[in-house]
């Protein structure tokens, strides 16, 4: 099955700095990369979502690059803000086939710091 | 719109009961996954359901099962339980021919 690694496991920027998260992933057949957003106490938020036929998609701060040659895709935000401080999961699965089945990476807490 | 919804938000059950989630998903969703999260293995994919059927499982023994009605509405049950099966459980919810799952808040299960 899919496994999907995650680095880093804790990441502290200045407010106003970019942050990057890097996620791998092993299936090839995968084709459908979210991003996830969890702040304390609430469910994961849809962030951002990139599928295989895109190389990059941005949303305002928010870019995420895949590469699926070498399997592996990330996370970018620009411009942090104290808002953005919160754990996130990037997950990978094959689009279609008849199912969702997420695979996630272990998380990323990042700290946006004043 | 609104969200997915899941009740109750928090249980407190003892070993060996059983327990029983509610999830309702967003209007128009007719797939419905769920969830367990937890610190040490983090987010694992329990089943998905779609139009009444399991479509998906993933590697829980047979103590977690589920079910969807014909509302779309789901519930996830858990039997004997164990204080390793602690965790949040999350559901999330689809569109039919799309992956763009979208979570509730989660219920917190607490095994005493």
């Amino acid at each position: 099955g899919e496994n999907v690694e995650q680095h880093p496991s804790t990441l502290s920027v200045q407010e106003g700095d970019s942050a990057v998260i890097k996620c791998t992933y092993s299936d090839s057949a995968s084709n459908y990369f979210p991003w996830y957003k969890q702040e304390l106490g609430k469910g994961p938020q849809l962030i951002i979502d990139i599928r295989s036929n895109v190389g990059e998609k941005k949303d305002q701060r928010i870019a995420v690059t895949l590469n699926k040659t070498a399997k592996h895709f990330s996370l970018h935000i620009t411009e942090t803000q104290p808002e953005d401080s919160a754990v996130y999961f990037c997950a990978a699965t094959p689009l279609g086939g008849g199912g969702n089945k997420l695979t996630f990476g272990t998380g990323t807490q990042l700290k946006v710091e004043l | 719109k609104a969200g997915v919804t899941q009740t109750p938000r928090y249980l407190i059950k003892t070993r060996g009961q059983q327990v029983t989630l509610s999830c309702s998903p967003i209007s128009g969703h007719r797939s419905v996954s769920w969830y367990q999260q937890t610190p040490g293995q983090g987010l694992q994919f329990l089943f998905e359901y779609f139009s009444e059927t399991q479509r998906n499982k993933g590697n829980f023994p047979g103590r977690f099962s589920g079910r969807q009605f014909s509302n779309s509405r789901s519930e996830m049950n858990v039997s004997t339980l164990e204080l390793g099966d602690s965790a949040l459980y999350l559901c999330a919810s689809s569109l039919a021919n799309y992956n763009e799952q979208f979570f509730g808040p989660g219920t917190r299960l607490t095994v005493l």
